[in-house]
């Protein structure tokens, strides 16, 4: 069965510090993979996709992330964290099902900054 | 571009109560989500419209939630009675492809 495991539940950096957020998947074919962004009381962000070709994906807000197939890992990066940068992180796979694509979500990852 | 719309943002209820939420999707997009996602957790799929057809709805507690989408447009999620573990926030998305994008969602608590 398709999963997403997000393996850290909770980070916390420092402002202008570097971050890599981990996620690992399971998934028998090449999937979609995603990362979103979850401020409190709001739904979630679309932060960056990957479909095919070049495994390193570049998002918004300064945000990229690496597939690396023999790992089964989407791992999301940023060199410099913002303030703003503090909220739940969610990687997901899109995996077909009857003839459609489903998201499915790992537990999430909250990010606390420092300044 | 307007986004996913759905309302209301909160709602609180007694257990027994029925409860709606509506969402108005993404203009052209054919597919419509609806995610419970509870407290600390990723949203989990509840079901999944393909235009007017629900194609998966697997996860969909049927003895006490329905949802309908008419006209391939609005949904109507709806929990009737409600209980206290139906707690939870419910998003919306909608998708033109692959990837889904998601509305502010309801917050849903029974008490």
């Amino acid at each position: 069965a398709q999963s997403v495991t997000q393996p850290d539940i909770h980070i916390t950096v420092s402002e202008g510090a570097s971050l890599e957020l981990r996620c690992n998947y399971s998934y028998g074919a090449t999937p979609y993979l995603f990362w979103y962004v979850q401020s409190p009381g709001q739904g979630l962000q679309l932060l960056l996709k990957y479909f095919s070709g070049d495994t390193l994906v570049q998002g918004i807000k300064g945000f990229e992330a690496e597939f690396k197939r023999s790992q089964s890992s989407f791992n999301l990066r940023k060199p410099s964290v913002h303030w703003s940068d503090a909220a739940e992180y969610f990687c997901a796979v899109g995996a077909a099902s009857g003839g459609y694509n489903k998201l499915i979500f790992g537990a999430g990852t909250r990010l606390a900054v420092h300044p | 571009e307007a986004g996913v719309v759905q309302s209301p943002r909160y709602k609180i209820i007694e257990k027994k109560q029925p409860v709606a939420f509506w969402c108005n999707p993404i203009s052209g997009h054919n597919t419509l989500y609806w995610y419970r996602q509870n407290l600390g957790q990723g949203p989990e799929l509840l079901i999944r419209y393909e235009n007017e057809e629900a194609v998966d709805d697997s996860q969909l507690p049927k003895d006490r939630f329905s949802a309908e989408r008419l006209k391939g447009v609005d949904s109507t999620l709806k929990i009737q009675p409600a209980e206290l573990g139906d707690s939870a926030v419910y998003l919306c998305a909608s998708s033109p492809g692959p990837e889904a994008f998601f509305g502010q969602g309801t917050r849903l608590t029974v008490v």
